[in-house]
């Protein structure tokens, strides 16, 4: 692996559904960020992990966990999925807060 | 409230320079980042600045003003790989990124 990779590339989920979308990094990163992308709005931050073994909320945190057993996993679970989550998600890292954040192909994620 | 705004969509001509402007208001500063998306794929790092000035890193230039809350991305010589999508975003006093809608530039021959 080289740099950060996400998994599924697409999906397509029946609402009310479970999923998982996975998130990896080698650069040994201390900080991990889930963010969605909708037309005409910015990316938005849904949760994200100072390090790992601690998470936070970001702008868009309902219906959406996180956890961070180690440094290099950081997969985001929808429990129960609504159309609403259709969305592009990206998971990004960085040494550090202050740093520039390296991001991941993204999942396309429709939810019906 | 926070907000980043940065014109929707841009036009430019290959071979001629663009200014695509950003003005933030955030909770705290910590700094102002510039990203590229080409259609499709993920953003990719381009500037950072946190204090006063241009910086300068080849083709790309990008500026800040911290009293005016206003940073530009100068894009010189362009060229048909140019044509992406430009994020302007702010570093917050949570060192959180706050995103702005992004600057659709279109490269005409």
């Amino acid at each position: 692996i080289a740099g950060i990779t996400q998994a599924p590339t697409s999906q397509i989920l029946a609402a009310g559904r479970r999923m998982t979308l996975r998130c990896t990094q080698d650069m040994r990163h201390n900080a991990m960020y889930w963010y969605r992308q909708d037309l005409g709005l910015g990316l938005r931050l849904i949760h994200y992990s100072n390090t790992a073994g601690t998470t936070g909320k970001g702008e868009v945190p309902d219906g959406y966990s996180v956890s961070r057993a180690n440094t290099d996993d950081f997969p985001l679970t929808l429990a129960s999925a609504v159309p609403s989550q259709t969305s592009v998600y990206f998971c990004a890292s960085s040494e550090s807060g202050m740093n520039e954040q390296f991001f991941g192909p993204g999942t396309r994620l429709t939810v019906l | 409230g926070q907000n980043i705004d940065q014109p929707t969509e841009m036009t430019a001509t290959e071979g001629a320079i663009v200014q695509i402007n950003c003005t933030y208001q955030t909770s705290g500063f910590n700094g102002l980042f510039w990203y590229q998306q080409h259609a499709g794929e993920a953003p990719t790092f381009l500037s950072y600045n946190v204090l006063d000035g241009l910086e300068e890193k080849g083709r790309f230039s990008s500026f800040l003003s911290r009293s005016k809350g206003y940073s530009y991305l100068l894009l010189k010589e362009l060229q048909m790989k140019d044509s992406a999508s430009y994020l302007c975003a702010s570093l917050d006093s949570n060192y959180q990124l706050i995103w702005g809608a992004g600057t659709k530039l279109i490269i005409k021959p």
